[in-house]
């Protein structure tokens, strides 16, 4: 199995622009969560979906912040429009049977609004 | 509402001693309890997990944490350090039954001294 796909690793974009970060979950998995590291805020949970349904967005910093998952296999994270204070690591994870049984991270987009 | 506290943002231990990362939990109702290692410029990777099934939990390389419940604690242990231990360790922690959400801590960098 090829674990949890993100892409891209890095994104380097300037204020104002729409950035879209994407994800494909381990397959079978039902769960898949999206996760937003800082320095100053450690590990936020931006959203997750069940079954490709969000079940809670309540972490989304603002309107700017959308997330999607059309099927399976794929999700997105869009921001727009960025602002440098969007800088951070975004990670998705995707878990068999929920977050009570662990998560399998993929290795992040690191993301620069200048 | 659940939370962990871990003890100790940064922790060095010379190679071959013992690594004690702290972790204590609260949680109105019986824990789900995690350890997950970060890596350089990678996820987070889950090295066990405490399901109520047994007090002391076994992980990957060598990783083990005990959960006890009189002093809400679920620290994680290793008996001889190696160099390829260094990373950053978040413990975290969830709740049975209903809606599942993983809160977790801010980390604790361990550095391994040759």
């Amino acid at each position: 199995d090829a674990g949890v796909i993100q892409s891209p690793r890095h994104e380097v974009t300037e204020m104002g622009q729409e950035v879209t970060l994407r994800c494909k979950p381990i397959s079978g998995h039902d769960y898949l969560f999206w996760y937003r590291q800082t320095m100053m805020r450690g590990l936020e949970l931006l959203i997750y979906f069940n079954n490709n349904v969000p079940i809670d967005d309540s972490g989304m910093p603002e309107d700017r912040f959308s997330a999607k998952m059309p099927n399976a296999s794929f999700s997105t994270l869009k921001i727009q429009p960025s602002e440098p204070r969007d800088s951070a690591v975004y990670f998705c994870a995707s878990s068999l049977l929920g977050p009570n049984y662990g998560y399998t991270f993929g290795s992040g987009t690191r993301l620069t609004v200048v | 509402a659940q939370s962990v506290t871990q003890l100790g943002s940064h922790v060095s231990v010379s190679e071959g001693a013992l690594v004690l990362l702290r972790c204590n939990y609260s949680s109105s109702v019986p824990p789900y309890l995690f350890w997950y290692v970060q890596y350089p410029n990678q996820g987070l990777q889950l090295l066990l997990k405490y399901t109520s099934a047994a007090t002391l939990v076994k992980g990957i390389n060598g990783f083990e944490a005990e959960f006890k419940k009189s002093e809400t604690s679920f620290h994680l242990t290793k008996p001889s350090a190696h160099m390829s231990d260094a990373a950053e360790y978040f413990c975290a922690v969830s709740v049975t039954g209903g809606y599942q959400k993983v809160t977790f801590g801010t980390g604790t960098k361990l550095q391994v001294i040759p």
